[in-house]
């Protein structure tokens, strides 16, 4: 089955605005990662945060992990037109496990 | 310098035949992967090598079989194909030797099977 679910499935904002998507997962984690996937191309990773960490930044990009409740969120600050892409966490070492994604679309 | 290619880029073909989807890493990475994203966008592996031994067979149909001839090649042929078939198609390396876990993965291959 799917490991991560993300919220929500589509977000709309305008330029300027904060973008926040979460990621829940189902099993015990050494590390969560988060990639972007502008349309019609591959998937190129964002940041990746371990299971002792419990926030990372990078740039505009803030994310946080919650080892208790299985959950993450990655906060884009002040978005751009160009953040405009699906977001998806991933999970596991083997293997890379993707949620589902959060479409975000920013406005001029 | 493309760091994951993969040709065709696209590739459109009628069911019943065999096609195959190639990809190159250039970044000396020890493990490749296939993954296959459907209409919904949801993003599922294939197949992994390492090394050129795989080692992750995801209860992918045996129509679909993999090639690694060197660590930095891995080839998707496709036997008789099936409507069900048609995704996009992502090839992707890391470096598991390090324990990096980071993937870089290829453009996609937009597989349409009419």
């Amino acid at each position: 089955s799917q490991q991560g679910e993300e919220d929500p499935q589509a977000l709309s904002i305008q330029e300027g605005e904060n973008a926040t998507m979460n990621c829940s997962y189902k099993t015990s984690i050494n590390n969560l990662q988060w990639y972007r996937q502008n349309s019609g191309r591959g998937l190129v990773h964002l940041i990746l945060i371990r299971s002792n960490e419990r926030e990372k930044h990078s740039g505009r990009l803030r994310v946080t992990l919650d080892t208790s409740k299985k959950s993450s969120s990655l906060l884009i600050t002040a978005s751009r037109a160009a953040d405009t892409a699906s977001y998806f966490c991933a999970t596991g070492f083997q293997k890379l496990v993707f949620g589902t994604g959060t479409r975000l679309l920013v406005s001029p | 310098d493309t760091a994951v290619s993969q040709t065709p880029k696209y590739l459109v073909t009628q069911m019943g035949n065999d096609k195959s989807i190639k990809c190159e890493q250039n970044l000396g990475h020890d493990t490749m992967y296939w993954y296959k994203q459907d209409s919904k966008k949801f993003l599922k592996i294939m197949f992994s090598y390492n090394n050129k031994e795989l080692i992750i067979n995801e209860t992918v149909p045996n129509r679909f079989s993999p090639k690694s001839p060197d660590k930095a090649h891995l080839n998707l042929h496709i036997n008789s194909l099936e409507l069900g078939d048609s995704a996009v198609y992502f090839c992707a390396s890391s470096n598991r030797l390090n324990g990096n876990t980071e993937a870089f993965f290829g453009q996609g291959t937009r597989l349409t099977v009419v």
